[in-house]
């Protein structure tokens, strides 16, 4: 399995700013992706992010306003741009990653990052 | 776009087992079912997964249809932690999850 932290829980900003969220991961992962899930809604992919290339984001998504960093096998930011109300939701770190000794890869979930946008 | 179809809601009496369907009438041969459950402020945890035969775990079982178009979960004897947000899911190994809206469980004493 893998253990996946994200910083910070939980921010509330004011709108125009921007916000940074951190995902480390306790192991070595190629692909690691960011959700977002609206209040009351279901998750939606926003990008993919491969260590050494540039991230792959999804219809909807564009890296002027979702910024992605990926520097290393173990850790990925996202950051939220010039943000406004609509922007308010949690944002998900996940990964792909072996599950225990069956072979198959299996998509884990951080915590979450809870944003509220005034 | 999500690939299935399931009921908004359903409620299940604790100790009793939980049958969550799941329609998937487009699904593709190299297409696994997932499921995940999302328990309230958490992140979704992976439940089960199969590709045509029935599946079963310490968490749950997975029982697919012949034909592969529809699935039904089970949770043999629900219990008031059972109470979440379950996404069957299909697709290829190793690309992202895409979520649908999710069937919504609630567990009653």
């Amino acid at each position: 399995s893998a253990v996946i932290s994200q910083k910070p829980s939980r921010d509330i900003c004011q709108r125009g700013t921007s916000l940074t969220i951190q995902c480390q991961v306790d192991s070595q992962v190629t692909m690691m992706f960011w959700y977002r899930q609206q209040p009351g809604q279901s998750l939606t992919l926003i990008a993919t992010a491969n260590q050494g290339s540039e991230a792959t984001y999804e219809s909807g998504f564009v890296i002027d306003k979702f910024p992605i960093s990926r520097p290393n096998l173990t850790f990925s930011t996202l950051t939220v741009s010039n943000m406004s109300p609509e922007d308010s939701s949690i944002y998900l770190c996940s990964v792909l990653k072996r599950r225990g000794t069956s072979g198959v890869n299996e998509q884990f979930f951080g915590p979450g990052t809870r944003l509220t946008v005034l | 776009d999500a690939k299935t179809t399931q009921p908004p809601s359903m409620d299940c009496a604790e100790g009793r087992a939980a049958n969550l369907p799941c329609n998937h009438s487009t699904i593709s041969g190299n297409e696994y079912v997932y499921w995940y459950r999302q328990i309230h402020s958490q992140g979704p945890q992976y439940i089960i997964h199969g590709l045509k035969n029935n599946e079963t775990n310490e968490m749950a079982s997975l029982i697919i249809t012949e034909d592969r178009k529809s699935s039904t979960l089970i949770l043999p004897h629900a219990t008031l932690r059972d109470t979440a947000v379950y996404y069957c899911i299909v697709r290829v190994r190793d690309t992202p999850l895409v979520f649908g809206k999710g069937t919504r469980l609630s567990v009653i004493a």
